[in-house]
């Protein structure tokens, strides 16, 4: 499958911790990218690699992975981490990328 | 500074063609390829294709092919996305994006700050 799955919205209290996941057959061979997306603006890489952040990008922004599921974390979410974050992997061919569909995030 | 700058946004008409662009700077741009992103009104992100600047050697998403022909000019360190006639289901913003590799990992950075194309009579 070239396919990854991840819930359509997520809510999460200020401050406290919130898990965004991504499905996938990819994703057992490939770890799991995620963007933050905000309104009228391009997508930002916020987790690389097994779990890289770029810089600039605060630490309270993590990865994992398991099996066919990559886990974007949020420790002490604040209200700015309010966006759409999507994760994107290579697919099983390794010759395309493929996108998940996107999780809404509320930062209530 | 690492950078894609894109074309501005379009207005067209059915049956139209169109070539948006994408402009790397700060870094050689053959050396990494160059993928293209639609995110169509209220939607998600979809992987189009990718183009490697060096060769032009193109790959496309099943779902695009041949309805985009992706290419480069690295002359000019300019990759292209274009259609040769738009439909209304055109209508969306297109980003590119430069690809990074790590062990099992790929990621994309940076991204360019979008185009958007409206296709409407």
């Amino acid at each position: 499958s070239s396919e990854l799955t991840q819930d359509p919205a997520v809510s999460v209290a200020l401050g406290q911790t919130v898990r965004i996941t991504c499905q996938g057959d990819s994703l057992r061979s490939y770890y799991a990218s995620w963007y933050q997306q905000k309104p009228g603006q391009a997508p930002v890489v916020v987790i690389y690699g097994k779990n890289n952040r770029p810089s600039g990008i605060p630490d309270r922004f993590s990865g994992s992975s398991s099996g066919n599921t990559a886990s974007l974390t949020i420790t002490g979410a604040q209200a700015e981490d309010e966006a759409d974050y999507y994760c994107n992997s290579r697919d099983s061919s390794g010759n395309h990328w493929v996108f998940g569909g996107g999780t809404k995030l509320t930062v209530l | 500074e690492v950078q894609l700058v894109q074309s501005g946004a379009e207005v067209k008409k059915p049956g139209e063609s169109l070539r948006i662009s994408c402009k790397g700077s700060g870094y050689s741009f053959t050396s990494y390829w160059i993928n293209w992103v639609r995110q169509m009104p209220g939607k998600g992100l979809e992987w189009m294709g990718r183009i490697d600047p060096i060769d032009s050697y193109t790959i496309y998403s099943p779902s695009f092919q041949g309805h985009v022909t992706i290419s480069a000019d690295k002359s000019i360190s300019t990759a292209y996305l274009q259609w040769s006639s738009l439909k209304a289901s055109d209508t969306a913003m297109y980003y590119c994006a430069r690809p990074l590799d790590g062990d099992y990992s790929s990621w994309f950075d940076p991204w360019g700050q979008g185009t958007l194309v409206t296709v409407s009579s």
